[in-house]
């Protein structure tokens, strides 16, 4: 199915350990962002990239890295994870159309650090 | 910084009622406002939108109104339905810079049959 898709869905790590969220789109959108999604705080924008290989922070980037060699995946990797870092993560990625300017987003990751 | 400010956390409102959503906004320079709707387990879907030349948007039972000179925005829901019931998020961006959305917290609607 066409769509962005986020794997794992649901994870639990400890603290001081890498994590990867995987994030893939099928559209070829030129746009895509990571945000977490925290009670009371909304989503907040942790990174974006306009395009492969172009890559900036957001609000919130600190403790996070991500790359893009290619269009359709934009990864986020959390170098050592931390209790702070619990939360649930959602990829998107950015259509202009005759609608207007959409954020489409992938189902979400739901990240426990204990 | 909250840049958008979106109030109540929180509406119950029974089916067949409006459903009102407020945000206020402090970067003037934003001109693109959306309103995203979440059901539990799922990512936001955009909702509506509305650009700042315009004071209201309708499409279907949703309606944004705009007021450029408050800094504000809110959300109509016309005739609420149970189906409604979902967290909905205002934001809003500036295009000229990837439309780098920054949301509000966020209100969780729930409509009583």
């Amino acid at each position: 199915d066409a769509g962005i898709t986020q794997s794992p869905r649901y994870k639990i790590t400890e603290t001081g350990r890498q994590v990867t969220l995987m994030c893939h789109q099928t559209w070829s959108h030129s746009y895509m962002f990571w945000y977490r999604q925290d009670l009371g705080h909304g989503l907040r924008l942790i990174y974006y990239s306009a395009a492969a290989d172009i890559t900036d922070k957001g609000e919130v980037p600190d403790g996070y890295v991500v790359s893009r060699s290619k269009t359709e995946n934009f990864p986020l990797t959390l170098e050592s994870a931390t209790r702070s870092q619990t939360s649930v993560y959602f990829c998107a990625s950015r259509l202009e159309d005759t609608r207007g300017d959409t954020q489409y987003f992938g189902p979400g990751t739901r990240l426990t650090v204990l | 910084q909250q840049q958008v400010k979106q109030s109540p956390q929180s509406l119950i409102v029974q089916k067949g009622g409006i459903s009102i959503i407020n945000c206020a906004y402090e970067n003037t320079a934003f001109d693109y406002f959306p309103w995203y709707q979440q059901f539990p387990g799922k990512g936001p879907a955009l909702l509506i939108a509305i650009r700042p030349d315009v004071s209201e948007k309708k499409e279907g039972r949703f309606t944004i109104s705009f007021n450029k000179s408050a800094k504000q925005f809110s959300l109509h829901i016309m005739d609420s339905q149970p189906g409604d019931s979902a967290t909905y998020f205002c934001a809003a961006s500036i295009q000229f810079y990837g439309n780098k959305l920054v949301f509000g917290a966020g209100t969780i609607l729930r409509v009583k049959s």
